[in-house]
């Protein structure tokens, strides 16, 4: 079945360390977007990209980084730079940036 | 800043009651809405998508549409306790180049039996 995987579901980060969140899609989908949530909070933009080999920061990328080199493939790193990093961490894809997005099912990310 | 805005809730609406779920947005450009679903806990989930002025229904849900007035709304009618959700509304962007959609905060809806 065609859609967006998410890796893993539940993720422990220790201080002082960097962890990887996957996401992969099989939609054939050229844009890729991360967002971050809060309990009872919406969703805030970390990155997105549009097209393989190119990204853009969003509303709240300090402390994260990401890559594309892949049009399947756009994991999200969260580095020791990020200072509070505890939250519901989503990834989405579209056809094109106008287009709906479709959500994979998220990973929760917590401090040790 | 573009902005879509919703009211936060809790909205609260009997069983079997219609619901009425609103959303504001800014740029004029915008051509398209979409409505998503999330559940405590669970990933947002496209439920609706509406593009032109005017009524949109699939089965109890029906969105509408008003470009003039710069809002868009979904009715949930019949509802029942499975609609308790947050509700986000989606649009993209009119003419900017930087093509990514701009979410709303969501409205948290309980239907009480």
């Amino acid at each position: 079945d065609g859609g967006i995987t998410q890796s893993p579901k539940y993720l422990f980060r220790k201080e002082g360390q960097n962890v990887t969140l996957s996401c992969e899609q099989n939609l054939n989908h050229d844009a890729m977007y991360w967002y971050r949530q809060d309990p009872g909070q919406g969703l805030r933009l970390i990155y997105y990209s549009q097209i393989v080999n190119d990204f853009q920061k969003g509303d709240i990328a300090e402390g994260y980084s990401v890559s594309r080199e892949k049009k399947e493939s756009f994991p999200l790193t969260v580095t020791s730079a990020q200072k509070n990093p505890t939250a519901f961490y989503l990834c989405a894809s579209s056809g094109t940036g106008r287009q709906p997005q479709h959500f994979g099912d998220g990973t929760r990310l917590s401090i040790l | 800043q573009k902005e879509v805005e919703q009211n936060s809730g809790p909205l609260s609406v009997p069983e079997g009651a219609i619901a009425s779920l609103n959303c504001t947005y800014s740029d004029r450009g915008s051509q398209s809405f979409f409505w998503y679903r999330q559940y405590s806990g669970k990933s947002p989930e496209l439920i609706m998508s509406i593009y032109s002025n005017g009524d949109k229904e699939d089965g109890r849900f029906t969105a509408q549409l008003n470009k003039a007035s710069q809002y868009v709304s979904l009715l949930i009618r019949d509802s029942q306790p499975s609609d308790s959700a947050t509700y986000l509304c989606a649009a993209p962007p009119g003419y900017s180049s930087a093509s990514k959609i701009i979410f709303g905060s969501g409205t948290r809806l309980s239907i009480r039996p």
